[in-house]
């Protein structure tokens, strides 16, 4: 059964700090996807991760995959307010096509000016 | 370009009551994903349709079931609710056939769905 795990689940820092949040996962997978969930909203898609080595960035974010390790990493750089929201990490479970996305437990960011 | 829809966004029924939530996806999409998203957790996978047939399914009881229409929207229906069925819906979109395959999941805004 594949598990995602994420951590840390909780994670409150200031403006202007760097911070890494990691999401690791049990089963052999190519396809990793971050996403970003603000309170009583939907889903917004960050990053698609679809190989050994990537990287992706977009503003104070930046995400990579090691797929050797089963791991991959979210990081913020010099962290602002508008950051604040709940991170999922989601992994694909079958070869050909996303049929179903294993969801970590997300990682609760708040970004104190 | 509309994105992915879903109606109602707020619905309150009772325990032992049916309901059926609606989802449009995003244009050119063909693929729909429906997930369960209970207070303060992560979504779970219920179902994803694709040519109008369930093509896999997670592990949620039969009394969630659903469909796809030949425009490749979708319904959920979910019969004899529990006050544990409570919680935020989640529609995705993806497209599957064609050159234009995409993995990424598109998702609706939700319906909050509580039993009472």
């Amino acid at each position: 059964e594949l598990k995602v795990e994420q951590n840390p689940l909780f994670l409150s820092m200031q403006e202007g700090k760097n911070y890494t949040i990691y999401c690791n996962y049990s089963t052999t997978s190519d396809r990793l996807y971050w996403y970003r969930q603000d309170p009583g909203k939907s889903l917004e898609s960050l990053f698609v991760l679809l190989s050994n080595g990537a990287v992706k960035q977009e503003g104070r974010l930046m995400a990579s995959l090691d797929t050797k390790a089963r791991l991959s990493t979210l990081h913020i750089t010099a962290a602002v307010h508008d950051l604040s929201a709940t991170y999922f990490c989601a992994v694909d479970t079958v070869g050909d096509s996303n049929y179903q996305l294993i969801w970590g437990a997300g990682t609760k960011l708040i970004i104190k000016p | 370009d509309a994105g992915v829809t879903q109606s109602p966004t707020h619905l309150i029924k009772t325990r032992g009551q049916q309901v059926t939530l609606r989802c449009s996806p995003k244009s050119g999409h063909d693929t729909v994903s429906w997930y369960q998203q209970a207070l303060g957790q992560g979504p779970q996978f219920i179902f994803q349709y694709y040519e109008e047939e369930e093509r896999q399914r997670g592990n949620f009881p039969d009394r969630f079931s659903g469909h796809q229409f030949p425009n490749y929207s979708s319904e959920l229906n979910v019969n004899a609710l529990l006050l544990g069925d409570s919680a935020l819906y989640l529609c995705a979109s993806s497209k599957t056939s064609g050159r234009a395959r995409s993995y990424e999941q598109y998702f609706g805004p939700g319906t909050r769905l509580t039993v009472t």
